[in-house]
């Protein structure tokens, strides 16, 4: 089955730790994303890449990094730079980065808790 | 800067009923706008997307409706049930910038 496959589902970390989030997908899409919900708030943009090797700040990129080297895969790190990194992260991909066509998909989150 | 508004906020209703979700956004000049459904601990799922162009579109017991004029959407659920109890955001496309509704969270009784 085409998806996109988020891992781990949950992950505990201690303060200063640096913990890496997986993300892939095999609907052969081009354009992938980070996402980050709390309670109360809607989705925050962290990142965002629309073609291999090249990948954009959102609104939240401070303390997080990415990389694209693969089409099918879009890792998160969480750095012990983020102050505040509890949340639920969401990984979603679309065909294209085309603003006309823009349509996302999303996979089933990873919960990260800081201890 | 885009603001995107859903009211209300909950609602719970009996199952049967037909029921109406509202989705307001401020900048008009909107691309397309998708639905989508959350269960809870979940990802989203795509429900519907409108085009621009398009004043609605259907899916099932899923109904629609986008007037960019007034920056106003709202998703119909005819005849709800039990398992349409989920948080159902809205988030229209502007400029590449997909910006995301805080969601209504939707109970249905049995």
């Amino acid at each position: 089955d085409g998806g996109i496959t988020q891992s781990p589902k949950y992950l505990f970390r201690k303060e200063g730790q640096n913990v890496t989030l997986s993300c892939e997908q095999n609907l052969n899409h081009d354009a992938m994303y980070w996402y980050r919900q709390d309670p109360g708030q809607g989705l925050r943009l962290i990142y965002y890449s629309q073609i291999v090797n090249d990948f954009q700040k959102g609104d939240i990129a401070e303390g997080y990094s990415v990389s694209r080297e693969k089409k099918e895969s879009f890792p998160l790190t969480v750095t012990s730079a983020q102050k505040n990194p509890t949340a639920f992260y969401l990984c979603a991909s679309s065909i294209s980065g085309d603003r006309l066509s823009l349509e996302l998909f999303f996979g089933e989150g990873s919960r990260l808790t800081v201890l | 800067k885009q603001e995107v508004t859903q009211i209300p906020a909950a609602l719970s209703v009996p199952e049967g009923e037909n029921l109406v979700l509202n989705c307001s956004f401020t900048d008009s000049a909107i691309y397309n706008l998708q639905w989508f459904r959350q269960d809870p601990g979940k990802g989203l799922t795509s429900l519907l997307l409108i085009q621009s162009s398009q004043r609605e579109q259907t899916s099932g017991r899923l109904n629609a409706s986008l007037d960019k004029s007034s920056g106003r959407s709202t998703l119909y659920i005819a005849a709800s049930q039990p398992g349409d109890s989920a948080t159902y955001l809205c988030a229209p496309n502007r400029d590449d910038k997909i910006i995301f509704g805080k969601g209504t969270r939707l109970h249905i009784l049995p």
